[in-house]
């Protein structure tokens, strides 16, 4: 079946630090990979995606590179900021199928 | 920039008690999901609804579960007979046609079963 891991949390940074949050997944076929991000009290908001391999998914500073040799969809930004607290999803969708979300990770960033 | 919006934003409710969850999708998406997150767990998917019909559902999504699309507007989930671990976060999620189209997600509603 399909699958997402993450990086386990909290990732804890301070203001300005470069931040990679990793993720690699397992499913049939080509899946498209999708971020997203929830802010405290806050639903779930679409951070950026990528339907093909080798695709850049690019949104606010933050991007991920799909890596198909390597099943995964790391996410970096160069210099993070204290808005940018938040727990961030990873997720496939392996055709027509529903989303498969990876267990989510905290960013604490302080100033 | 449309967005879907679920009402209410928390609901409780005593054991046993049937709660209808009630959403609005993007007027013009197609596609409609229901998530839960239990409280530092990962969002799992319960049900996906096209053509007015479930497409597809998840082994939570059993009986005590079922979805309506009542109108044009509005798409409900509706859980009867509540149980405590019924207490979760519960996320709607509408899409447009097209296979790369993101699923766009309402802020929720933190159901909490007394």
């Amino acid at each position: 079946g399909n699958s997402v891991t993450q990086m386990e949390g909290p990732v804890t940074l301070s203001e300005e630090a470069f931040l990679t949050i990793n993720c690699t997944y397992t499913a049939t076929g080509y899946p498209s990979l999708f971020w997203y991000v929830q802010y405290p009290g806050e639903g779930l908001q679409l951070l950026l995606k990528a339907t093909k391999a080798d695709d850049k998914g690019s949104n606010k500073g933050f991007e991920a590179t799909y890596r198909k040799e390597t099943t995964s969809f790391h996410l970096e930004k160069g210099s993070v900021q204290v808005s940018d607290s938040a727990v961030y999803f990873c997720a496939l969708r392996a055709g027509y199928s529903t989303l498969t979300f990876g267990k989510g990770t905290m960013l604490l960033v302080s100033p | 920039e449309p967005e879907v919006t679920q009402t209410p934003s928390h609901q409780v409710t005593q054991m046993g008690q049937e709660v209808i969850l009630r959403c609005v999708p993007i007027s013009n998406h197609l596609y409609f999901y229901w998530y839960r997150q239990i409280l530092g767990q990962k969002v799992e998917f319960l049900v996906s609804f096209y053509n007015n019909e479930i497409s597809e559902k998840s082994e939570i999504f059993d009986d005590q579960f079922s979805v309506e699309r009542p109108d044009g507007s509005n798409f409900t989930l509706k859980i009867r007979s509540t149980k405590l671990e019924d207490s979760a976060m519960y996320f709607c999620a509408s899409r447009a046609r097209g296979q790369a189209q993101p699923q766009h997600f309402g802020d929720g509603t933190r159901l909490s079963i007394l």
